[in-house]
């Protein structure tokens, strides 16, 4: 068992829908989670940064992280075709550094205008 | 725009040949990370570099070496190349090893 699974996917929604991209992990001491936006041959571009339980919001995005059902989750609020790309999540551990962010595998979304 | 520039952004070469990536850091970032990333394996870490100094290692072949050099820039060697090798190959950095991590475009190796 992978310590993050997420969703492959793909996904597609219509335009201006709510998205909801969804991560567990089996691993309790991650306390740090992040989520990356990858356009297609691009490098993943760091979108949300979260440490804990608890929400944070940013313009159309939100971050959730639930650590009693080790679940996290980003919301893409009045979706664009902007939006199209591979969501990624990443967690670690706060006695690690970023060598040991652990990657989900990336979930495909395509935002159908 | 992340502030990490890697170069190139494409690259053929043959079997059995070598190449060198090179990335530059944010400005002010002291970390850099390596990160391969293929189809069918996700975002894979190589190797990480602090201050010029190799910190943490991952999933690096031996056929694989990296530096980092005084002005922060880092390089990563590929030699004795394989089909297999093919794959993007993302630097990113952070400013310390425990804050946010920004990655560069990557280079997309093709090995024929």
């Amino acid at each position: 068992q992978k310590e993050v699974e997420q969703d492959p996917g793909p996904l597609s929604v219509p335009e201006g829908a709510i998205v909801s991209l969804n991560c567990t992990y089996s691993n309790s001491a991650f306390q740090y989670f992040m989520w990356y936006r990858q356009y297609s041959r691009k490098g993943p571009e760091l979108l949300m940064y979260t440490y804990s339980s608890g929400n944070k919001e940013d313009g159309r995005f939100t971050a959730q992280v639930d650590k009693s059902s080790k679940y996290i989750s980003l919301f893409i609020r009045d979706s664009q075709p902007s939006d199209s790309a591979t969501y990624l999540c990443a967690m670690r551990a706060p006695n690690f550094g970023n060598e040991k962010l652990t990657f989900g595998t990336g979930t495909r979304l395509t935002i159908i205008p | 725009d992340s502030g990490v520039t890697q170069t190139p952004k494409h690259l053929i070469t043959a079997t059995g040949q070598r190449v060198t990536l090179r990335c530059s850091p944010r400005s002010g970032d002291l970390s850099v990370y390596w990160y391969q990333q293929s189809l069918d394996q996700g975002l894979q870490f190589l190797i990480q570099y602090y201050n010029g100094e190799e910190r943490a290692k991952g999933n690096i072949l031996e056929r694989f070496s990296a530096q980092q050099f005084p002005d922060l820039h880092s390089e990563l060697n590929l030699s004795s190349l394989e089909l297999g090798d093919s794959a993007l190959y993302f630097c990113a950095s952070s400013l310390r090893e425990d804050t946010e991590a920004f990655f560069g475009q990557g280079t997309r190796l093709t090995v024929v």
